[in-house]
């Protein structure tokens, strides 16, 4: 099946750093979506990017979609202990049916205060 | 107040039995998703549903079984016939927007232990 590959698997940063995960699909996507998943809870919905080379802001979240959306980034300025938890994308393939969502695995963020 | 439901939230079953998590939704979605969720796995979708009546397999529907008969429902059956059913069951639903599913809500899952 389609696959969306995602890096690093952990990373763990002290408080105040950046962080940064990145994710890539061998074929295009129709969108991209990112979850974060705090320990013990569920994925709860953060962004969906849908055009090419799309860049977006929330607070000290920055999301990219690459220029041939194959790719996608979230970039985290001056960690805090409430970032931790761990961070999903997710994609739409692009064809027919557009309603199976492929996450990948994962990147799962330590903040040391 | 709107959102999806998952009961129970821990489940213990002894193996060979035959167990059915529940989820329901009153967001009025027409999708709805169950996902598996392993450590270091990321999710892995199991069943996904459309549309009341109808759905179809995802990546690891083996030893799995769902039904749709209400908008509201979609039922998860965990069958003896699944080799590794410990786990972490997410249920999802979304809204459709023309030919794509908008942002996924999630259910606070069902914690499967089989002894």
């Amino acid at each position: 099946g389609q696959q969306v590959m995602q890096i690093p698997q952990y990373q763990h940063v002290q408080e105040g750093e950046d962080f940064t995960t990145y994710c890539n699909s061998s074929t295009t996507l129709s969108n991209i979506q990112w979850y974060k998943q705090r320990p013990g809870g569920h994925p709860v919905f953060l962004i969906q990017l849908v055009k090419s080379g799309e860049v977006k802001k929330q607070k000290r979240l920055t999301f990219q979609f690459g220029e041939a959306k194959k790719n996608s980034s979230l970039h985290i300025t001056a960690t805090q202990t409430t970032d931790v938890g761990t961070y999903f994308c997710a994609g739409h393939h692009s064809g027919a049916g557009s309603y199976q969502l492929t996450f990948g695995k994962g990147t799962k963020l330590s903040v040391i205060p | 107040d709107g959102g999806i439901t998952q009961s129970p939230k821990y489940l213990f079953r002894k193996e060979g039995q035959n167990v059915t998590l529940s989820c329901e939704q009153n967001l009025n979605h027409d999708a709805m998703y169950w996902y598996r969720q392993d450590p270091g796995q990321g999710l892995r979708l199991i069943y996904y549903s459309q549309i009341v009546n109808d759905f179809q397999k995802g990546d690891i529907a083996e030893g799995y079984s769902v039904s749709r008969e209400k908008k509201e429902s979609f039922p998860l059956t965990v069958t003896s016939a699944q080799k590794n059913p410990t786990a972490f069951y997410l249920c999802a639903s979304s809204v459709r927007s023309g030919t794509m599913y908008n942002e996924q809500f999630f259910g606070p899952g069902t914690r499967l232990t089989v002894l």
